[in-house]
């Protein structure tokens, strides 16, 4: 079935440092990838996404960006903090149905 | 924000015992989901639903059954529990008119 691959699992950067998670997908159809958030002991929260009609989109210092020729899509943290420090999830709608497919999750850490 | 919550929050079981794992949204949302999250996987759907009677595979579904009895409510069945089956399981919810998702806070299950 349809996966999304979410690289790289693992991600160390120094505060105030960007971080880039990337994702791929197969699906042509997929019209919605949303990025959560989730910290440890809690529940997955949505931070971010963007719908296949855009190829940028920014909420302060999030930024996504969607190639859809390429099957791409990537979350890009500007100025990180130590509150950053999470579990980063990306997915993708399957097309034709309500399903999100997940990727494998990307560990942040930000040193101080 | 949708509030979405799960019962119990930690259970632990033998192998070949019967769980049933439980999940209400008052939020008149249409669709629920369960999903299992392991370390190395990410998010797994298991089962799905448009809404009271209505029960949709997902993606690892062996193992498990589901229902929907009423608009609010969206049960996980384990009849045989497994150590397999021993994971972090989450339910959420969403509207039909939405992509996004609500998690709730997420049930610990361990099958000994």
């Amino acid at each position: 079935g349809e996966q999304v691959e979410q690289l790289p699992s693992i991600l160390r950067v120094q505060e105030g440092s960007s971080a880039s998670i990337n994702c791929s997908y197969e699906d042509s159809a997929s019209n919605y990838f949303p990025w959560y958030k989730q910290e440890p002991g809690e529940n997955p929260k949505l931070i971010i996404d963007i719908r296949s009609n855009m190829e940028r989109k920014q909420i302060q210092e999030l930024i996504v960006l969607l190639d859809k020729k390429a099957k791409r899509f990537s979350l890009h943290i500007t100025d990180t903090q130590p509150g950053d420090s999470a579990m980063y999830f990306c997915a993708a709608s399957e097309g034709g149905s309500a399903k999100l497919i997940f990727g494998e999750g990307t560990k942040l850490t930000v040193s101080s | 924000e949708a509030a979405v919550t799960q019962s119990p929050r930690n259970k632990v079981t033998v192998t070949g015992g019967n769980v049933t794992l439980s999940c209400r949204q008052t939020n008149s949302h249409n669709y629920m989901y369960w999903y299992r999250q392991d370390t190395g996987h990410g998010l797994r759907l298991i089962h799905y639903s448009y809404g009271a009677g209505n029960l949709q595979i997902g993606d690892v579904p062996d193992g498990y059954k589901a229902t929907r009895t009423t608009q609010e409510d969206f049960f996980l069945l384990l009849e045989l529990a497994s150590p397999s089956q021993t994971s972090l399981y989450f339910c959420a919810s969403k509207t039909g008119g939405s992509y996004e998702q609500y998690f709730g806070p997420g049930t610990r299950l361990t099958v000994l």
